[in-house]
């Protein structure tokens, strides 16, 4: 699977909107790109995941650059409640490595009032 | 409520004493594994299984053994634990046809 990199960490305001970005310039044409979260040391949780076309459902929004080497996830109105490190995976579902997420380090993201 | 349960949340044991930490989900997924995290490594898979009575090694299965019998079951056995295997566990599972996994709420280990 490919390499991922991510700031290590962001801040964000309450109420604004959060973007975390994520390089993935290694990515195959069969594989999507993940993201999950983990709040404290809680099990991680799924946000969202594309393949070539933004995404978006009721936790975020997912925007892949035409030439996929990139992302942004998007939290459109951030909570204290999504303070959290966020992970961006990429991932083949269809592939050998069948189910096994490679996580990296991820972003911190703090949200503050 | 669709989730992945495990027990126990919290465990203190001594080095050599077998433990199990189960894991059950019970949403009818064919796909469970194991992890672990540990500060700066992140999460490591430690075993996996595709379905019942089909289990394989993920990236860091020393120590550490699982089994398959049922489909909503899938708990990991450490039969002589030592202090290095004092870790963060998870219990994770997916259905084939549905991209996201499913993450059990932890057990953190540690064996003195």
């Amino acid at each position: 699977d490919a390499k991922t990199t991510q700031p290590t960490s962001m801040d964000c305001a309450e109420g604004r909107a959060a973007n975390l970005p994520c390089n993935h310039s290694t990515i195959s044409g069969n594989e999507y790109v993940y993201w999950y979260r983990q709040i404290h040391s809680q099990g991680p949780q799924y946000i969202i995941h594309g393949l070539k076309n933004n995404e978006t459902n009721e936790m975020a929004s997912l925007i892949i650059t035409e030439d996929r080497k990139s992302s942004t996830l998007i939290l459109p109105h951030a909570t204290l409640r999504d303070t959290a490190v966020y992970y961006c995976i990429v991932f083949n579902a269809g592939g050998t490595s069948y189910g096994k997420l490679t996580f990296g380090q991820g972003t911190i993201l703090t949200v503050h009032p | 409520e669709a989730q992945v349960t495990q027990n126990p949340r919290y465990l203190i044991t001594v080095t050599g004493k077998k433990l199990t930490v189960t894991c059950s989900q019970n949403m009818n997924h064919e796909y469970m594994s194991w992890y672990r995290q540990d500060p700066g490594l992140g999460l490591r898979q430690i075993y996996y299984s595709m379905n019942v009575e089909v289990t394989d090694k993920g990236d860091v299965p020393e120590g550490y053994k699982v089994s398959r019998k049922e489909k909503r079951n899938f708990p990991l056995i450490l039969e002589s634990p030592s202090p290095n295997q004092t870790s963060l566990y998870f219990c994770a599972s997916r259905a084939f046809s549905y991209n996201e996994q499913f993450f059990g709420p932890g057990t953190r280990l540690t064996v003195l």
